[in-house]
């Protein structure tokens, strides 16, 4: 079946420092790939997608590009800020659901 | 904006009693609505999927009787825990992909804000 795997966390970096969130996976066919993010308190909210093999995902200064040959899906931002602590999922969507990684905490200090 | 929206944020049960949650689609139709339901410190986990106007299939473990799916318009699909136990208590999400158009694209799901369920 469809999996997904995420670095596991947390991941602890000064403000203005660079970010990655390595992400692989594992499915079937051509899924579309996403990052959500989930801010303390609050539900899950797209962050960002690519629904085919060489696209890039951005928003809010993340990217992440769609990598068939490696079967990844890696998040990164240039200059992460104090508001970007939250955790990060990584998902795929198949021929039916959606299947999540674990989740990535990120944690930001000033 | 949202355009999943979920009711109630956060609410408090006492034990036996039941609780619903709502999860309604915005500006687009939701063909299928999805369930899950997140532990500390863990993934979301799927509870089952629903399409409007049939029974929702539930996932493996997933007590059926215990958490029902209605699932009755395009708009709208309902959770209710049912008896419910301290060891319900935890964060439920629910997330709706559409038939089409330019928010419910068939192949992006958006999620509800989540619910906070405590049973005391």
């Amino acid at each position: 079946g469809d999996s997904v795997t995420q670095m596991e966390g947390p991941v602890t970096l000064s403000e203005e420092a660079f970010l990655t969130i390595n992400c692989t996976y594992t499915a079937t066919g051509y899924p579309s790939l996403f990052w959500y993010v989930q801010y303390p308190g609050e539900g899950l909210q797209l962050l960002l997608k690519a629904t085919k093999a060489d696209d890039k995902g951005s928003n809010k200064g993340f990217e992440a590009t769609y990598r068939k040959e490696t079967t990844s899906f890696h998040l990164e931002k240039g200059s992460v800020q104090v508001s970007d602590s939250a955790v990060y999922f990584c998902a795929l969507s198949g021929r039916s659901t959606l299947t999540f990684g674990k989740g990535t905490m990120l944690l930001v200090s000033p | 904006g949202a355009v999943v929206s979920q009711h109630p944020s956060w609410v408090i049960c006492k034990s036996g009693t039941s609780v619903k949650i709502e999860c309604r689609s915005l500006d687009f139709q939701a063909t299928t609505m999805f369930w899950y339901r997140q532990f500390p410190k863990q993934s979301l986990m799927l509870m089952a999927t629903s399409n409007e106007g049939s029974k929702a299939t539930y996932e493996q473990g997933v007590e059926k009787d215990k958490f029902l799916i209605n699932h009755a318009s395009l708009t709208l699909s309902t959770l209710t825990v049912t008896s419910a136990h301290p060891e319900d208590s935890s964060f439920y999400i629910c997330s709706a992909r559409g038939a089409g158009g330019s928010l419910g694209s068939g192949n992006t799901i958006y999620f509800g804000e989540g619910s906070w369920l405590t049973v005391v």
